[in-house]
């Protein structure tokens, strides 16, 4: 079936360091790939998406290249600040059907330290 | 105005007991779901509604009856409340049942059972 796999956290890193948080993911055809941001005591907020191979989402200095070959939707941020301190989903829609689901990799705390 | 709203916030509650979280959407979506999250951040889709119809339902046991009285309202009762049932659970809404649109989380309810 569909799935989503994302490297465990916590992740720790000094304001102004470079971010990458890994995503993979299982699907059949050509699935639609979201990160989702949940700040503390907060919903999920969609963060940034691509809807085709090759496509770069982008928001907030935050970035992510839908790879079909090596079937990843890994998150980069070139500088990272304390206010990005958040866990972090990785997502995809899954067709199947006449229904479609948004399933959820297991997230990944980020900790941004001044 | 917030847009997905779910009340209330917390929620403690002694097993055996049933409780209801209400749902409420002010963006014209036709579509709302209800997703769990557990204590290590994973989360799981759980109903969804299209129109007022159920669309999905994963394997959630019956003691969880989801009602719909209109597009904007999307409620969770639980029976017979179970420790492990505890978790923060959040509504969320999109337009369609096509989730390649942005999904809107509230900012869930954090259950306890005691």
């Amino acid at each position: 079936g569909n799935s989503v796999t994302q490297m465990e956290g916590p992740v720790t890193l000094s304001e102004e360091a470079f971010l990458t948080i890994n995503c993979t993911y299982t699907a059949t055809g050509y699935p639609s790939l979201f990160w989702y941001v949940q700040y503390p005591g907060e919903g999920l907020q969609l963060l940034l998406k691509a809807t085709k191979a090759d496509d770069k989402g982008s928001n907030k200095g935050f970035e992510a290249t839908y790879r079909k070959e090596t079937t990843s939707f890994h998150l980069e941020k070139g500088s990272v600040q304390v206010s990005d301190s958040a866990v972090y989903f990785c997502a995809l829609i899954g067709y199947g059907g006449a229904t479609n689901k948004l399933i959820f990799g297991t997230g990944t705390l980020l900790a941004v330290q001044p | 105005d917030t847009a997905v709203s779910q009340t209330p916030k917390y929620l403690v509650t002694q097993m055996g007991n049933d409780k209801s979280i209400k749902c409420e959407q002010n963006l014209g979506h036709d579509t709302m779901y209800w997703y769990k999250q557990d204590s290590k951040k994973f989360l799981k889709i759980m109903f969804s509604y299209n129109n007022k119809e159920l669309i999905i339902n994963e394997t959630v046991p019956n003691r969880f009856s989801p009602k719909s009285p209109d597009k904007a309202h999307l409620n969770l009762h639980i029976n017979s409340l179970e420790l492990g049932d505890s978790a923060v659970y959040f509504c969320a809404s999109s337009q369609g049942i096509n989730m390649n649109t942005e999904a809107f989380f509230g900012q869930g309810t954090r259950l306890t059972v005691v």
